[in-house]
């Protein structure tokens, strides 16, 4: 089955102790990305990665780092978590970044819900 | 700047009624455009998408109208049941400057369909 696994699904940490969310898609895509979703502010990019090795900042990078060892696996890291960072995070992937219509839908993962004490 | 947005944050309708989601971009050049349902405690899934070379995509009970003198999107549902009742995201498609591209997120309505 086609699908992106994100893990975990919900974590509650504490300020500064450093985690990871992994992602992983099996579609082969491209590109993947990350989203934090806050109530009122939808659904905004984080990082996003148009293939191995090759990743960039989306609007609200500040505090996360990201890597892309391999096609598959997109991971999101908090160095130094802190309670502003309390969000919903989806991770998505795509064939390419975008355009064309009904073959290249971004597939989201079924989110983490993070909580920063 | 660029900007996606929703008139309605909140939209509830009776069951078997149409209904009608709208959304404004601000972005002129934005060639592509998304709408994503998203059920409650689940990601974002790809409804229905649309080019900007054309002004209307249908689907099954879904279509998609795309107006860009005015810079406007909607989603109209057609007889929408119970199992519609979701958040709708619209997006759209935008060039960066590195030379690739990003989807960027209107911030949702809720639409409830009251039975």
């Amino acid at each position: 089955e086609a699908q992106v696994t994100q893990n975990p699904r919900y974590l509650i940490t504490v300020t500064g102790k450093k985690l990871t969310v992994t992602c992983s898609q099996n579609m082969n895509h491209e590109y993947m990305s990350w989203y934090r979703q806050d109530p009122g502010l939808g659904l905004r990019q984080i990082y996003y990665s148009m293939n191995v090795e090759v990743t960039d900042k989306g609007d609200v990078p500040e505090g996360y780092k990201v890597s892309r060892k391999e096609k598959r696996n997109f991971p999101l890291i908090l160095e130094s978590p802190s309670p502003n960072q309390t969000s919903l995070y989806f991770c998505a992937s795509s064939l390419v970044a975008g355009a064309i219509p009904s073959t290249d839908t971004q597939y989201f993962g079924p989110g983490t819900r993070l909580t920063v004490l | 700047g660029e900007s996606v947005g929703l008139h309605l944050p909140t939209l509830s309708v009776q069951e078997g009624d149409n209904s009608i989601i709208n959304c404004a971009y601000s972005n002129s050049a934005s060639d592509y455009f998304i709408w994503y349902k998203q059920e409650s405690g689940k990601g974002p899934q790809f409804i229905i998408d649309i080019r900007s070379n054309m002004d209307k995509r249908q689907g099954q009970r879904v279509t998609v109208l795309l107006n860009k003198t005015v810079k406007h999107l909607s989603l109209q549902i057609a007889a929408t049941q119970p199992g519609d009742s979701a958040v709708y995201f619209c997006a759209e498609n935008l060039d960066t400057q590195g030379g690739s591209e990003k989807l960027v997120f209107g911030k949702g309505t809720k639409l409830t369909v009251n039975p």
